[in-house]
């Protein structure tokens, strides 16, 4: 099976703008969770979604956004970008709802704010 | 609330020496789950196990082995006979079954050189 694709793998923003993420979920996998990775905080949970729902949600403010496709795929928004927002966001998908099953990660998307 | 502590931030260590990297976690629950994942350079993380916390057996894979013991709340891994492959960030992480999910997360990582 192919592994989670993340794209794009690169992006530079400026402060200000919005930045859609895409994700696209390993076939049959239900359930596409988000998370940040910076030197600073680590790995941070961002979001799951599971059949097009929102499930769960980590301690981010409305700028992060999100949704999922009926064909599981997802896409991560973030509005009025902030010099801080620059990271590395991961998307993980599992077979089951909720993060208490093993995921399987995509390489990420690098996203630099200037 | 939940919490995941990674002590040792980095290590390193000469090819075919034993290491083990140590996991300590909090949590008010009594179903919860613990996984590792590997980070090796090329960033994509990779599981590498999921225990409850109903199941205090150890588990061994190959040279990989995990020590989880609930009176100490620990979930340490044991990499024997290291290869430079070895070489990565491992995390720690804790899921909280009847937050279902809301919150899950991660150590800080512990960076592991295996070193030639």
């Amino acid at each position: 099976k192919a592994g989670v694709t993340q794209t794009p793998r690169y992006l530079i923003k400026t402060r200000g703008q919005q930045v859609t993420l895409s994700c696209s979920p390993i076939s049959g996998h239900r359930s596409v969770s988000w998370y940040q990775q910076t030197p600073g905080q680590g790995l941070q949970f961002l979001f799951e979604y599971f059949s097009e729902t929102q499930r769960n949600k980590g301690n981010f403010p409305g700028r992060f956004s999100g949704r999922q496709f009926s064909n599981s795929r997802s896409e991560m928004n973030v509005s009025t970008l902030e010099l801080g927002d620059s990271a590395l966001y991961l998307c993980a998908s599992s077979p089951r709802e909720g993060n208490t099953y093993e995921q399987y990660f995509g390489p990420g998307t690098r996203l630099t704010v200037t | 609330a939940q919490k995941v502590t990674q002590a040792q931030t980095e290590i390193s260590v000469v090819e075919k020496e034993d290491v083990t990297l140590d996991c300590v976690y909090e949590t008010r629950d009594t179903t919860y789950y613990l996984f590792w994942y590997k980070q090796p350079p090329s960033g994509e993380l990779v599981f590498l196990i999921r225990r409850n916390s109903f199941d205090e057996q150890n588990e061994i894979s190959g040279r990989y082995s995990w020590n989880f013991q609930k009176s100490t709340s620990s979930f340490n891994f044991t990499i024997t006979a290291s290869q430079v492959v070895d070489s990565a960030v491992y995390f720690c992480a804790l899921s909280e079954a009847e937050n279902y999910g809301q919150n899950f997360v991660f150590g800080p990582g512990t960076r592991l050189s295996v070193l030639p």
